[in-house]
């Protein structure tokens, strides 16, 4: 019954590497989104879709790509990690009308 | 854009003891804020939020007071427990970029049993 989730929990990878990281939630909401959580607990947004149509894209490298197949799923894939790209990555939802965001549990990326 | 600034970042209290938590915000057009606990190695859970129409709202032993004309608003934990100790962060969204929210730094509360 988990709301908004994502795999995997922990990811450990090489610089250099190409990731994914995936979201789903099952709350019928319309509006995803994408957050880095710093190492100082710092919490800013990446990028918004809404009904698969990007809406929020922030200052962030074009090495990091969102894709949204359909509205309950949203990706992350990052090409040629760095190791400045180390964070806990959330998604996040709410409904189209409604501000509430609900997160997922996070993902930590670790680059070596 | 908008600017949120949270005080303080870390906040000991002993337990049954309330707990404040202050944030400003900078652009007038902000009209919901949100408040969020984050619990270790989970991510953020809203657990209360106020609009720029209201001045004031309660939630059992949460409450979150908003002053426009100031531009700052707070959280309030009174009855604090053990369980309460979390990172709290405040946000702030505008009329005319309601998905956007921007975080505040976070507080770091320790309720000492």
């Amino acid at each position: 019954d988990t709301a908004v989730s994502q795999t995997p929990k922990y990811l450990v990878t090489q610089m250099g590497n190409d990731k994914s990281i995936k979201c789903e939630q099952n709350l019928g909401h319309d509006t995803m989104y994408w957050y880095k959580q710093d190492s100082k607990k710092f919490l800013k947004i990446m990028f918004s879709y809404n009904n698969k149509e990007l809406i929020i894209n922030e200052t962030v490298p074009n090495r990091f790509s969102p894709k949204s197949p359909d509205k309950a799923h949203l990706n992350l894939h990052i090409n040629s990690l760095e190791l400045g790209d180390s964070a806990v990555y959330f998604c996040a939802s709410s409904p189209a009308t409604i501000r509430e965001q609900y997160f997922g549990p996070g993902t930590r990326l670790t680059v070596t | 854009g908008e600017n949120v600034e949270q005080h303080p970042s870390t906040l000991s209290v002993q337990e049954g003891d309330s707990a404040v938590i202050k944030c400003t915000y900078s652009d007038s057009a902000s009209n919901y804020f949100p408040w969020y606990k984050q619990e270790l190695g989970k991510g953020p859970q809203l657990i209360i939020d106020i609009r720029s129409n209201v001045g004031e709202k309660k939630d059992q032993r949460i409450a979150v007071t908003l002053n426009k004309t100031a531009k700052h608003f707070s959280l309030h934990i009174t009855e604090t427990q053990p369980e309460d100790s979390a990172v709290y962060f405040c946000a702030a969204s505008t009329s005319y970029n309601f998905n956007k929210f921007y975080f505040g730094s976070g507080t770091k509360l320790n309720v000492k049993p």
